[in-house]
């Protein structure tokens, strides 16, 4: 069974302090990881996709890696409106079936 | 692009009626969309995939009579919750797949349903 377990489940950061999330994954086979962004009482929205270890993705503030057991969301000079939720996704290659399986995120607050 | 929406954002209904959530692809054409369900403080859980014109495949301890799943077009998938219960209480959830050349899933902005 596929499974994604994300750490720390909560972390506080002083506006502009930089730092990593974590996403650990087992999947029969990997077809894709997905970061996502929720805020409160809101759907996830989209940051990156990842196919295959050694792969970075970038996005103003935040930086994906993945390697063949975990992914990494670096955050840098982080502002107080990058605080939300952010969740982590994979998706295994099996023919027909594109279920995702989430962790159950970490929950990232910006102190001004 | 890839916005998806949902209505109604927010539900009231008695115990023993039925709520119909509609998803809707704006902007692009969804063959597969789906629909999660999320507990608070806890993961999004899938709990059905559904093609366009066919019938949705249900996720094992989903029962397809309580979450009727019609998918009648390339831009609108809708949930009904029927003979609703105060144990189906949650946030809902649906996304779409954008074309057939990426597995990125965009999600609607989820609708709160509330069974007294």
């Amino acid at each position: 069974e596929d499974q994604v377990t994300q750490s720390p489940e909560a972390l506080r950061l002083q506006e502009g302090e930089s730092s990593s999330l974590n996403c650990s994954y087992t999947v029969s086979g990997l077809r894709g990881l997905f970061w996502y962004r929720q805020d409160p009482g809101k759907g996830p929205e989209f940051l990156f996709t990842l196919y295959s270890a050694g792969e970075e993705k970038e996005k103003e503030r935040l930086k994906a890696t993945l390697t063949k057991k975990e992914s990494f969301l670096h955050i840098t000079a982080p502002k107080p409106e990058d605080s939300a939720t952010y969740l982590c996704a994979v998706q295994a290659t099996n023919f027909g079936n594109e279920k995702l399986t989430f962790g159950t995120g970490t929950r990232l607050t910006i102190i001004p | 692009g890839a916005v998806v929406s949902q209505h109604p954002s927010w539900v009231i209904c008695k115990s023993g009626t039925s709520v119909k959530i509609e998803c809707r692809s704006l902007d692009f054409q969804a063959t597969t969309m789906f629909w999660y369900r999320q507990f608070p403080k806890q993961s999004l859980m899938l709990m059905a995939t559904s093609n366009e014109g066919s019938k949705a495949t249900y996720e094992q301890g989903v029962e397809k009579d309580k979450f009727l799943i019609n998918h009648a077009s390339l831009t609108l998938s809708t949930l009904t919750v029927t003979s609703a219960h105060p144990e189906d209480s949650s946030f809902y959830i649906c996304s779409a797949r954008r074309g057939q050349n990426s597995y990125e899933q965009y999600f609607g902005p989820g609708t709160r349903l509330t069974v007294t």
